[in-house]
């Protein structure tokens, strides 16, 4: 059965540093989501992406966010410089039609210290 | 911004039981998921309903959606410890969809 994948599981950044959070959605899917989840509460909408744009975009995604589609498989997510309260569980979900179910990978745990 | 509360937040039940978690909002949605969620686990997606009144089974679970499309409940007949965990219920964003509402999730915890 095919799954959204994630890289690295668990991501250990100093404060002000850049990082990349990797992700491959499930192969014929052409919609593509970041969520976070800050440890003990909701999930929450990022960004989601579309024919290579972004589609919408929530507060939280700021000018140090931004996201890439940079080959035919991978779907990426920039933090440009690491904030303490960027610590959370980033998750990459794909679906294949807009508004339509989507499907969740495990998820990268970033700590920012 | 769309609302989707959920009720209760937390649950303890034994083993054996039959359980109601619901999910209600003030806004109408095109559909409405339910994942479950394990700690440290992305969720994962359950079912999906699009109709109103729709009523779908996955095994012991029974998912409905309200006639007027603003509320959904989860029925679990018969809990089992296997059924422990997070649940969560969400919804594309009624005016262009590419944004997902995701509640404020039930934690189930079924006793052995």
């Amino acid at each position: 059965e095919p799954e959204v994948t994630q890289t690295p599981s668990h991501q250990v950044t100093q404060m002000g540093q850049e990082v990349i959070l990797r992700c491959v959605p499930i192969s014929n899917h052409l919609y593509f989501y970041w969520y976070r989840q800050i440890l003990g509460q909701k999930v929450e909408f990022l960004v989601s992406f579309y024919n290579n744009e972004i589609s919408e975009k929530s507060e939280i995604f700021d000018d140090q966010f931004s996201v890439e589609r940079p080959d035919g498989s991978n779907f990426t997510l920039k933090i440009r410089s690491t904030k303490l309260e960027d610590s959370a569980m980033y998750f990459c979900a794909s679906s294949r039609d807009r508004g339509y179910e989507q499907y969740f990978g495990p998820g990268t745990r970033l700590t920012v210290t | 911004t769309q609302l989707l509360e959920q009720s209760p937040q937390f649950l303890s039940i034994q083993e054996g039981e039959n359980l109601t978690v619901y999910c209600n909002s003030s806004s109408v949605f095109s559909s409405l998921q339910w994942y479950r969620q394990e700690p440290g686990e992305g969720p994962v997606l359950l079912v999906t309903v699009v109709t109103g009144g729709e009523v779908k089974k996955l095994k012991r679970l029974t998912f409905q959606f309200g006639d007027a499309r603003k509320d959904s409940s989860l029925h679990i007949t018969a809990a089992q410890p296997g059924d422990t965990g997070l649940y969560l219920c969400a919804g594309p964003s009624s005016n262009t969809g590419n944004q997902f509402y995701f509640g404020t999730g039930t934690s189930l915890t079924v006793i052995p």
